[in-house]
């Protein structure tokens, strides 16, 4: 069965960092692209960035609103996708979630809450 | 970015009668190998967002079938056939064809 567990949320000052792990299992890890999303509380879905496999050179691409903030990376032999996020805005407040794929994102993890006060 | 419109936002519906979700894009979601990705997502109240449909009309595994999903180009659809009580919650189309991803504002379904 294809699982994918967020943890790393929390409570943080505005301007802080915080990293965010998606442990995932279930499905060969190094084969697929991973994707973070976000949801802030009451609203819609966004989407936050990506990371390609290592066969696309593991590259990214993040919304304008977090690039040069947040950077995504991959430990294969882990099977875990991070989200370091830095330079935190209030704005930020979310439940972030990954999710396996990019253009068809299937399986999602059930989410971390990140809060950030000012 | 492509931006996605949804209608209605909010849809009553009666138990065991059909409940339809329209989706349209700004720009046409065919990419130049002929795929349209163009995927619905179902999110029950205090859960994560589950997909149902994928390529606009593919019902994902475990996916009742009463879910279907049409459309092409730009304006896409989301029916159910006969609403159940599980149904209720929120449901967001996102297409994957042009970067970046981009959703629609979600379409509550409630009982009426």
């Amino acid at each position: 069965e294809v699982q994918l567990v967020e943890s790393g949320g929390g409570l943080v000052q505005s301007g802080r960092s915080l990293r965010l792990s998606c442990t995932a299992s279930g499905f060969t890890f190094g084969e697929y692209a991973m994707s973070w999303f976000r949801q802030a509380p009451g609203k819609g879905l966004e989407w936050v960035g990506v990371i390609r496999s290592e066969a696309y050179g593991a590259t990214t691409d993040y919304a304008a609103s977090v690039k040069g903030r947040f950077t995504i990376s991959r430990d294969d032999s882990k099977g875990i996708a991070y989200l370091q996020m830095n330079s935190l805005k209030t704005e930020d407040t979310a439940v972030y979630y990954c999710s396996r794929g990019r253009l068809d994102v299937d399986c999602w993890g059930q989410g971390t809450l990140v809060t950030v006060s000012s | 970015d492509v931006v996605m419109t949804q209608s209605p936002l909010s849809l009553p519906v009666t138990l065991g009668q059909p409940a339809s979700i329209s989706c349209r894009s700004s720009q046409r979601l065919v990419d130049s190998a002929g795929n349209t990705y163009l995927n619905w997502f179902q999110q029950r109240p205090g859960q994560s967002p589950r997909r149902l449909i994928y390529k606009v009309s593919e019902r994902d595994s475990g996916v009742p079938d009463r879910f279907s999903g049409s459309g092409s180009g730009t304006d896409f659809t989301l029916k159910i056939s006969r609403v159940e009580a599980e149904d209720v919650g929120v449901y967001y189309c996102m297409q994957g064809t042009h970067w970046p991803n981009t959703f629609g504002q979600g379409t509550k379904l409630e009982i009426k």
